[in-house]
């Protein structure tokens, strides 16, 4: 199993030009979810979704969206990137119930300038 | 007050100590909760998960919950400099999503 993976692993971004990073997960989870991590802190949730054409927001959704179309894929689109929006973002997904470990994705790291 | 807090630290101890990592939370209907161990420019892992009030034991870690203090704990014994990185309290509320700590950072000594 290669878990969660995601790309691209970097990329840099001009402000105002829009990207989708992706996400895929082979363990069959229901659920998957997308973070941000700025540095020095914690993680933030962006989006999640507990299925196959379901999603909602987290904690910080403003300037992304989210599809879920397949179980295994949940790519995270980002339209007229800011500079507010550099960041490492770690895609995650879990087992049929919240209280699951949430196994986590290698990451991308974002800059937009 | 934030949702999850952890002191940043840099936490230092000596190899070989123990190394006390602490956690509170503000939402009193947080069901489980999680330690993630971080490695720089990696991603999180999980070390610990406890739900139960009382000590949660796994090799060198122990995670400790007191839900009456609102309060998750993490203790590594004989810790290793391998044991160097951030570790991230995270808790799931009452709304199924896990909210996580900004991570304190444990620096360990040869």
């Amino acid at each position: 199993n290669a878990g969660v993976t995601q790309t691209p692993k970097f990329r840099i971004l001009k402000i105002g030009q829009s990207m989708t990073l992706q996400c895929t997960q082979d363990m069959n989870h229901n659920y998957m979810y997308w973070y941000r991590q700025d540095p020095g802190m914690g993680l933030k949730l962006i989006y999640y979704s507990v299925g196959a054409g379901i999603t909602d927001k987290g904690e910080v959704p403003n300037g992304y969206n989210v599809s879920r179309s397949t179980t295994e894929d949940f790519p995270l689109r980002l339209e007229l990137a800011a500079p507010s929006q550099t960041s490492v973002y770690f895609c995650a997904s879990s087992g049929t119930s919240v209280l699951n470990e949430q196994f986590f994705g290698p990451g991308t790291r974002l800059t937009v300038l | 007050q934030k949702e999850v807090e952890q002191n940043s630290g840099p936490l230092s101890v000596p190899e070989g100590a123990i190394a006390s990592l602490n956690c509170t939370y503000s939402d009193r209907g947080s069901q489980s909760f999680f330690w993630y161990r971080q490695y720089s420019g990696k991603s999180p892992e999980l070390i610990m998960f406890i739900y139960s009030n009382g000590d949660k034991e796994d090799g060198r870690f122990t995670a400790q919950l007191n839900k009456a203090s609102q309060y998750v704990s993490l203790l590594i014994r004989d810790s290793q400099p391998s044991d160097s990185a951030t570790y991230l309290c995270a808790v799931n509320t009452y709304t199924g999503k896990l909210i996580f700590g900004q991570g304190t950072t444990l620096q360990v000594k040869p």
